[in-house]
């Protein structure tokens, strides 16, 4: 079945450590995408990819780094400058950013709470 | 700045209670709105998407319209199994193009048997 991947499902972290999640698709999309979710807020956008070996800065990067090295996988590392890290985390995939058809279609998600 | 919000932040209905879920948008240009259900602790699910006013979809019970500001999620005749956050994201067709969705807070519903 074609889809999208995300792990740890939960994952916690210590004060001052980076944490790494993953995200897989094995749905031949091009551009992939990372969300952030707070409770009562909508999904915030904190890196994106169009291509392989390129991705871009979203609304929230500030404590962030991705990497783009194969076109399956986006892992996000959520680094000790991320100052108030404990979100529900979405990775999401489209055919292409640039395309008109546009819908994304997202993971399950992780959780991270930091300890 | 694109904005989106959506109305009511909650809706409770009893089984068989048709409504309806509001989603008003600010965009230079709108590219499309997307559907998406989330359920608690899950991933979003793509429902619809709408790209110009007048526009209609349907899947089961549910049926999304729009309009040039606002769409419409309407509910009929809802089972206590459509429960759920309902999010209303748009994609604004000007800037830099790529595929960028702002999201609204989204509509918790409950459906009561």
């Amino acid at each position: 079945d074609g889809g999208i991947t995300q792990s740890p499902k939960y994952l916690f972290r210590k004060e001052g450590q980076n944490v790494t999640l993953s995200c897989e698709q094995n749905l031949n999309h091009d551009a992939m995408y990372w969300y952030r979710q707070d409770p009562g807020q909508g999904l915030r956008l904190i890196y994106y990819s169009q291509i392989v070996n390129d991705f871009q800065k979203g609304d929230i990067a500030e404590g962030y780094s991705v990497s783009r090295e194969k076109k399956e996988s986006f892992p996000l590392t959520v680094t000790s400058a991320q100052k108030n890290p404990t979100a529900f985390y979405l990775c999401a995939s489209s055919i292409s950013g640039w395309s008109l058809y546009n819908e994304q279609f997202f993971g399950p998600g992780t959780r991270l709470t930091v300890l | 700045e694109d904005q989106v919000t959506q109305s009511p932040e909650a809706l409770r209905l009893q089984e068989g209670e048709s409504s309806s879920l509001n989603c008003s948008y600010t965009v230079s240009g709108l590219r499309g709105l997307f559907w998406y259900r989330q359920d608690p602790g899950k991933g979003p699910e793509f429902l619809f998407t709408l790209y110009s006013a007048g526009e209609e979809k349907e899947k089961e019970r549910l049926k999304a319209t729009l309009t040039k500001k606002e769409s419409f999620l309407h509910i009929t005749a809802p089972k206590p199994e459509d429960s759920a956050t309902y999010l209303c994201a748009v994609q604004d067709a000007g800037g830099t193009s790529y595929g960028k969705l702002t999201f609204g807070q989204g509509t918790i519903l409950t459906v009561h048997p």
